[in-house]
């Protein structure tokens, strides 16, 4: 079935380092992809997400490039910030009513 | 701009009481989903409702029943709660599911079963 996969955390950077959550995916169609977060005490936000191949979505200084060869759609940042503390999650929807979505990896990020 | 609304935000339950769980979607979004998030867990999906009709099913015991309204907005109804319960329950909505499946989710109701 459909899955997702997603590096494992936490993940812990100090200000303006650079970021990348790893995220790999399986599905039998032609899925949307998307990064959504969650901050503290907080509903999921969608982050940015990708209908094909080789789209880039981007979002507050965030990028994923959907790449079907290696069924990967990884999260990029160039410098975080100690606000993009949080869990990020990679899921996929085939175009049926559900999203999969991957285990999440929490983001702490330093001062 | 609006947003899902869930309520309430917090409810506390003991052991083999019910519990009614509210969504309200985005106007205009005819797709409504739930789903379960235990501690340090992903969420799990549970059960969706486009047009008012069941669309899906996930993991939903068959303690918790589910219905969308004519107005669009959504009861989760949980019956004989367990301590297993204790959770985050989200709901979602979404407009035309061809658009790439882009969900908005509300703020979730923290379940507390005791």
């Amino acid at each position: 079935g459909d899955s997702v996969t997603q590096m494992e955390g936490p993940v812990t950077l100090s200000e303006e380092a650079f970021l990348t959550i790893n995220c790999t995916y399986t599905a039998t169609g032609y899925p949307s992809l998307f990064w959504y977060v969650q901050y503290p005490g907080e509903g999921l936000q969608l982050l940015l997400k990708a209908t094909k191949a080789d789209d880039k979505g981007s979002n507050k200084g965030f990028e994923a490039t959907y790449r079907k060869e290696t069924t990967s759609f990884h999260l990029e940042k160039g410098s975080v910030q100690v606000s993009d503390s949080a869990v990020y999650f990679c899921a996929l929807n085939t175009g049926g009513f559900k999203t999969i979505f991957g285990a999440g990896t929490r983001l702490f990020v330093k001062a | 701009a609006a947003g899902v609304i869930q309520s309430p935000r917090h409810l506390i339950k003991e052991k083999r009481e019910t519990a009614t769980l509210k969504c309200y979607p985005i106007p205009r979004h005819d797709t409504v989903y739930w789903y379960q998030q235990g501690p340090g867990q992903d969420p799990q999906f549970l059960i969706s409702f486009y047009e008012k009709m069941q669309s899906d099913k996930g993991s939903i015991p068959d303690r918790f029943s589910a219905q969308q309204f004519s107005d669009y907005h959504s009861e989760l109804n949980m019956s004989s709660l367990e301590l297993g319960d204790s959770a985050l329950y989200f709901c979602a909505s979404s407009s035309n599911r061809l658009a790439g499946g882009e969900q908005y989710f509300g703020p979730g109701t923290r379940l507390t079963v005791t």
